[in-house]
């Protein structure tokens, strides 16, 4: 059964780079049949898409996001990250990693969630 | 970008009431619209794909419906454990959006 775990730092300074990792387990990140996804709820507030990647390396990016963010795949060590740098109060979120099928692109399997404060 | 407007943000039901969710894209998606279900300090949980599929495991008084750019969730008969925040998002293209959640209370 496959399972995602986020980790990272709990808190970051502005203007400083936020960095996120996902570990899957249970399940190669090798399989051509997903996107490995990062989606991130502000406090109290909805779910908002950030990007996801394909194994390959091929990107999709959220364009409010665009110019600040980088996703990247490890196949060798089976997860995936997130740098998303200059970042302010308004990245403070928790952060979620999740898996998309790749035809109909739902997120069937979550992390558990990553809190992160942006705060000085 | 493509934008869901989910209603209503909040409702009460009593136990075994039928709930009905309606979440209404700005453009056609085709059958690209998911659900999820959140609880408190949980990630959400995955429902429903494709307007109308059952994700595995999931019981079958949820179900999903499409007319149109109008998508619907419903809850044949609400349990206790149903109280949570329910999404839909579309999938069609990106970037990926969400309804603004309904609130669930019993």
């Amino acid at each position: 059964q496959v399972q995602l775990q986020e980790s990272g730092p709990g808190l970051v300074k502005p203007s400083q780079t936020l960095s996120l990792t996902c570990i899957v387990s249970g399940g190669s990140i090798n399989s051509g049949d997903y996107y490995w996804t990062w989606i991130r709820q502000h406090p109290g507030k909805g779910l908002e898409w950030v990007g996801y990647i394909h194994y390959s390396g091929s990107t999709y990016y959220n364009p409010s996001l665009k110019s600040r963010l980088d996703l990247s795949v490890d196949t060798s060590k089976n997860r995936f990250s997130l740098k998303v740098t200059s970042v302010t109060g308004a990245d403070t979120a928790v952060y979620f990693c999740a898996r998309a099928q790749i035809i109909e692109r739902a997120f069937d399997i979550w992390g558990q969630g990553t809190s992160v404060i942006v705060s000085s | 970008d493509i934008q869901m407007t989910q209603s209503p943000s909040s409702l009460s039901a009593s136990v075994g009431d039928r709930v009905t969710i309606t979440c209404r894209a700005s453009q056609s998606i085709g059958s690209f619209l998911n659900w999820y279900q959140q609880k408190p300090g949980k990630a959400p949980k995955f429902l429903i794909y494709a307007a109308s599929t059952l994700q595995s495991g999931v019981p079958s008084r949820f179900t999903g419906s499409e007319s149109g750019t109008d998508f619907t969730l419903t809850i044949t008969s609400v349990q206790p454990e149903d109280v949570a925040t329910y999404y839909c998002h579309q999938s069609y293209s990106n970037p990926h959006t969400f309804g603004q959640g309904t609130k669930l209370e019993i």
